[in-house]
């Protein structure tokens, strides 16, 4: 399978803890995609990637957020101190450069409790 | 940023054809019109794009009128396996992907 995969596909934690997901993109993309999707709401950007660098972060991006992309493969979203507000579907997506399409992983559902 | 807006949901029979508006009334000149489907606990999926008139793939056809404030994605002959939630995105995101905005989309329900 040469698509998008995201690890865990599923992660329960308490509030507070930290937890770190991981994302391989299909490996000719140069760009890759990190967002959250909560329920019955479409999927919000949260940064993006083009190779090792961070280009762009949205807002809802907090200071608790942070993601890497070392030598411009896979890709970690660390969430430290999570809150319930944290709940919620994490989506990577990679594409090529100067691409339109985007093609999604299967995302990691997280639940804090 | 050029935000859309869609129907909350939409049910079609088997076998019909399902058209989906969007309204994008400030759309950029640098932007295109992308949609995506997205099945539930998958990620989305690539559908269709275009700038203006019509575009066609083996999956839907798109069409833009002329003043691009609209479009609307065309299904033909829709099958239960089409029940899935569209998003209409307007962006020009190969030179910025923070201009993609996915809203709530659309729920579409086939029924037999």
């Amino acid at each position: 399978d040469t698509g998008v995969s995201q690890d865990p596909r599923h992660k329960i934690t308490k509030r507070g803890q930290n937890v770190t997901f991981r994302c391989d993109p299909i490996s000719e993309h140069n760009r890759l995609y990190w967002y959250r999707q909560t329920l019955g709401q479409g999927p919000e950007f949260l940064t993006y990637f083009q190779n090792e660098a961070q280009l762009e972060k949205s807002r809802l991006l907090s200071d608790r957020f942070s993601a890497e992309r070392p030598k411009g493969s896979f890709s970690t979203l660390e969430i430290q101190r999570t809150e319930q507000g944290d709940s919620a579907m994490y989506l990577c997506a990679s594409s090529p450069t100067l691409a339109y399409e985007q093609y999604f992983g299967p995302g990691t559902r997280l639940t804090v409790t | 940023l050029a935000k859309t807006t869609q129907p909350i949901s939409m049910d079609s029979y088997e076998g019909q054809e399902v058209n989906i508006t969007c309204s994008h009334n400030n759309i950029a000149t640098n932007d295109y019109i992308t949609w995506y489907q997205q099945f539930p606990s998958q990620g989305p999926r690539f559908i269709i794009q275009g700038y203006k008139t019509k575009v066609t793939n083996e999956v839907a056809s798109l069409f833009i009128p002329a003043d691009r404030k609209s479009s609307t994605l065309s299904l033909p002959r829709v099958s239960l396996s089409d029940t899935a939630v569209y998003y209409c995105l307007v962006g020009d995101s190969p030179t910025g992907a923070n201009n993609l905005f996915f809203g709530t989309g659309t729920r579409l329900t086939v029924i037999p």
